[in-house]
């Protein structure tokens, strides 16, 4: 069964000090793993998608990596504005299945 | 704003009522998810469309719940004799075909009291 954990479940920050969360996924053919950013009552907003290990994207503050394993998503000098729960999630190609099998999320907060 | 949007934001009923939430997704998208999200975990899927044909739904998705697609544009989801289990934050996200990012909406809060 495919699985995602991440890991911490919870990261305290100080404005500017820069940090790493991990994703760590089994899953039986990787066809796209997947970063989003969510609000407190709000739906997820995409960030990244990831196919391959040795990719890496980057988007302002924020850059994605990928192994065979695990990914990690870099957040460089964060600001307070970047507080949010980040979520990882995979996608397999086994059994033509689109749906996105997603991680608890990692509780990002960024004090000033 | 050319988003999935969703209707009702949020949505409290009493145990045993019956509740229908609507998404409109992104007008070219022919993908259209639905999603499940208590609090402190992730989404977990339900089912999913590909224009108005059901293709994949969850064990998660009891007799009591049905999904369905008209003409292949907006989507409802339907909740029959709600229980406080059901109580849940409900997600719908569309994606313009395979191999595609899932773009979300802002979800209908559901409270069963």
């Amino acid at each position: 069964e495919d699985q995602v954990t991440q890991s911490p479940e919870a990261l305290r920050l100080q404005e500017g000090e820069s940090s790493s969360l991990n994703c760590s996924y089994t899953v039986s053919g990787l066809r796209g793993l997947f970063w989003y950013r969510q609000d407190p009552g709000k739906g997820p907003e995409f960030l990244f998608t990831l196919y391959s290990a040795g990719e890496e994207k980057e988007k302002e503050r924020l850059k994605a990596t990928l192994t065979k394993k695990e990914s990690f998503l870099h957040i460089t000098a964060p600001k307070p504005e970047d507080s949010a729960t980040y979520l990882c999630a995979v996608r397999r190609t086994q059994g033509g299945s689109e749906k996105l099998v997603f991680g608890k999320g990692t509780k990002l907060t960024v004090n000033p | 704003d050319t988003g999935v949007s969703q209707d009702p934001r949020h949505k409290i009923t009493k145990r045993g009522q019956n509740v229908t939430f609507r998404c409109d997704p992104i007008s070219e998208h022919n993908r259209l998810y639905w999603y499940r999200q208590t609090l402190g975990q992730g989404p977990e899927f339900l089912t999913y469309f590909q224009n108005e044909a059901q293709l994949e739904k969850s064990r998660l998705l009891s007799d009591r719940f049905s999904a369905e697609r008209p003409k292949g544009s907006f989507s409802t989801l339907e909740i029959q004799r709600t229980e406080q289990g059901d109580s849940a934050m409900y997600l719908c996200a569309s994606s313009l075909g395979m191999e595609r990012e899932q773009f979300f909406g802002p979800g209908t809060r559901l409270t069963v009291l």
